[in-house]
Order: structure tokens, then C-alpha cells, then sequence
């Protein structure tokens, strides 16, 4: 059974840092991997999708990085800012159309 | 990239009741997924959605507390029956398309179950 692990659950940063979030999932044999947003009491917002035969992704400030042997993903973002501050949830998908599995993910607090 | 939107966009019910969840996609999709979220916590997929055919549950979730509809390729609707205190939560409907299959989410509808 997939799972998905996100490190930190928590970050907060002052504004203007870069700063990386971490993802990793038990199982390899993924088809792909996207990063999404939520803002409190909101829906999610994709960000970036990796797919399986991908190294990164980059969308303006924000860069995903997959090593599918080892089972990981990176999100990066440059010169935070408090708009950033939302919670980054990461979830894979096994095969094409299939589900995704998430992560618990992770809260960002940018201060000002 | 797909569009969808969530009827209600939240509600607050009382205990044995049901609400219907209304989703809609703006293109013809093949599968739509059901999740939920319950407060403080990460996602979690109750069921998937075909069009002609049932839908399939997730371990721990049941057709009879979650009935499913999905009567064409862009529409689908999910109920939450008998609800209680425990149904609080953050359901969402998503959809994807594509080469890559990037999946999209709606907005999301807020139930609190008094």
C-alpha cells in the first residue's frame, strides 16, 4: 500500500528566504507526483506535476525535483513571500486516471 | 486545464439527515473522484466515479452512507445520509485530463453536522 510522507509538518520562515519542502512515498512505481496548495477552508490548487520519466518541474518560484528509485520530491521555493503561506500537500499516482495518495503535508507560515 | 465546481459551497445539517454534494466539470472527463477531509487532516478518497457503472469505494467507506451518482461525463453527485457530529468535514470532487492526467479539485463543501 502506497504512503506518503511529508517532512516538515510545520515551517515558518521570514520573508525572502528559499526554502525546500520534502516528499516521500514507499512505493516507486508511480506515474506521477504533483504538488498542490490549500489555503485555510479552501480547495486545492495544483502547483507543479512531475511525471514518472521527469527529474523537475519549474513554475516562476517554484521548482519540484522526483528521484523515483528512492522514492522522493522536493519543492523549492525562492525568496518566499507572505502570499506563500498556505499548506503544501504532496500526492502520487500509481497509473494513468488512477487516485491520488497524499501526504499529511505541510503548513507554511511566511512572516513579513 | 479542467474547472469544477462544488454545489454547496457549505452547509451545516443536523444529525440524520443527508445532503447532496453537486460536482461539475467543465469538459467531458472519464473518472471523478470523491474525497474527504476531515478537520486538521490530509485527504483521504472515499470513492471513484465512472460514468455508466458504479462507482468504487474505498476500504472504510460504504454505498450505503455514501451514494454516488455520475449520469453523464461531466456531473456527478455524492451524498452524505443519516450524517453525524463524525461527517464534519471538507468534501471534494476532482476530476483530470490529459496527457500527464493532472488532476484539479473544486472549492470544496464545508459540512458541520450539529
Amino acid at each position: 500500500k502506497q504512503e506518503v510522507t511529508q517532512i516538515p509538518a510545520a515551517l515558518s520562515v521570514p520573508e525572502g528566504e528559499n526554502l525546500v519542502l520534502n516528499c516521500s512515498f514507499t512505493d516507486s512505481a508511480i506515474y506521477n507526483l504533483q504538488w498542490f496548495r490549500q489555503d485555510p477552508g479552501k480547495g486545492l490548487t495544483s502547483l507543479l506535476l512531475i511525471q514518472s520519466s521527469q527529474r523537475e518541474q519549474t513554475s516562476g518560484r517554484l521548482n519540484a525535483s522526483l528521484d523515483k528509485s528512492s522514492g522522493r520530491s522536493t519543492l523549492y521555493i525562492a525568496a518566499s513571500q507572505p502570499g506563500d503561506s498556505a499548506t503544501y500537500l504532496c500526492a502520487v499516482s500509481e497509473e494513468y486516471g488512477n487516485k491520488l495518495v497524499f501526504g499529511a503535508g505541510t503548513i507554511l507560515r511566511v512572516k513579513s | 486545464s479542467a474547472v469544477i465546481s462544488q454545489k454547496p459551497s457549505r452547509d451545516i445539517c443536523q444529525r440524520g439527515t443527508s445532503l447532496t454534494i453537486q460536482c461539475q466539470v467543465d469538459s467531458q472527463v472519464t473518472m471523478m473522484f470523491w474525497y474527504r477531509q476531515q478537520p486538521g487532516q490530509s485527504l483521504t478518497l472515499i470513492a471513484t466515479a465512472n460514468q455508466g457503472s458504479e462507482a468504487t469505494y474505498e476500504s472504510g467507506f460504504v454505498i450505503d452512507k455514501f451514494p454516488i451518482s455520475r449520469p453523464n461525463l461531466t456531473f456527478s453527485t455524492l451524498t452524505v445520509s443519516n450524517m453525524s457530529p463524525e461527517d464534519s468535514s471538507i468534501y471534494l470532487c476532482s476530476a483530470g485530463g490529459g496527457i500527464d492526467y493532472e488532476q484539479y479539485f473544486g472549492p470544496g463543501t464545508r459540512l458541520t453536522v450539529t
